[in-house]
């Protein structure tokens, strides 16, 4: 079984700064996906970010970046120029490439963002 | 763009009633999922449809069915519900599973279930 591991419970950082967030996984195989999910308060699950473990190039959505690390498992979540609105829960998911299909979650990051 | 449809967005039921909650994919995706998500827990994957056959089976217990119909709208059927089934639920819909760049599952808003 995958184990998705979010060692961080709770961050804060200032609007406009920079912040972090660290997820590690554990599997035996070698093509699968990588998300990042945003629960708000709202509790809505909003896709942030994928990555596709055969690409060697990071994601990049907007203010939203990946550093995808392979060989360590590791699949941290960069939020540049924070806003108000980035406070959320933030959950990291695996997903088997060929089949199993189903997001294994990570017990998830909450982030708060400060004036 | 249209999203994934879920109802109700809230329910209450008494311990050993049953609930259905319904989901409604978005237009031509054709693989539904189910999860689950306690208080202060992340999401568990409790069973998915491709094409109307169930695909993949996660924690459902035996209380719970589902099913897909023909018009790919899923239905979730809880019986003898438990104090410990209040949790929301959410539905996330993806094209077919394994085809590049389309198989990004997008979730609904949620049903609240809360068991009394």
């Amino acid at each position: 079984a995958q184990t998705v591991t979010q060692s961080q419970p709770e961050m804060s950082v200032q609007e406009a700064e920079t912040v972090t967030l660290s997820c590690t996984y554990d599997t035996s195989e070698n093509n699968y996906y990588l998300f990042w999910y945003k629960q708000p308060p709202s509790r809505q699950m909003i896709l942030v970010i994928r990555q596709e473990a055969y690409k060697q190039q990071n994601a990049t959505e907007n203010r939203f970046s990946v550093n995808f690390q392979k060989a360590a498992k590791s699949f941290s979540l960069k939020i540049s120029d924070s806003q108000l609105g980035d406070t959320a829960m933030y959950f990291c998911a695996f997903r088997r490439m060929y089949s199993g299909y189903a997001l294994n979650f990570g017990k998830g990051t909450s982030l708060l963002v400060t004036p | 763009a249209a999203g994934v449809i879920q109802s109700p967005r809230h329910l209450i039921k008494e311990k050993r009633e049953t609930a259905t909650l319904k989901c409604y994919p978005i237009p031509r995706h054709d693989t539904v999922y189910w999860y689950q998500q306690g208080p202060g827990q992340d999401p568990q994957f409790l069973i998915s449809f491709y094409e109307k056959m169930q695909s993949d089976k996660g924690s459902i217990p035996d209380r719970f069915s589902a099913q897909q119909f023909s018009d790919y709208h899923s239905e979730l059927n809880m019986s003898s519900l438990e104090l410990g089934d209040s949790a929301l639920y959410f539905c996330a819909s993806s094209c077919r599973p394994g085809l590049v760049f389309r198989d990004t599952q997008y979730f609904g808003p949620g049903t609240r279930l809360t068991v009394l």
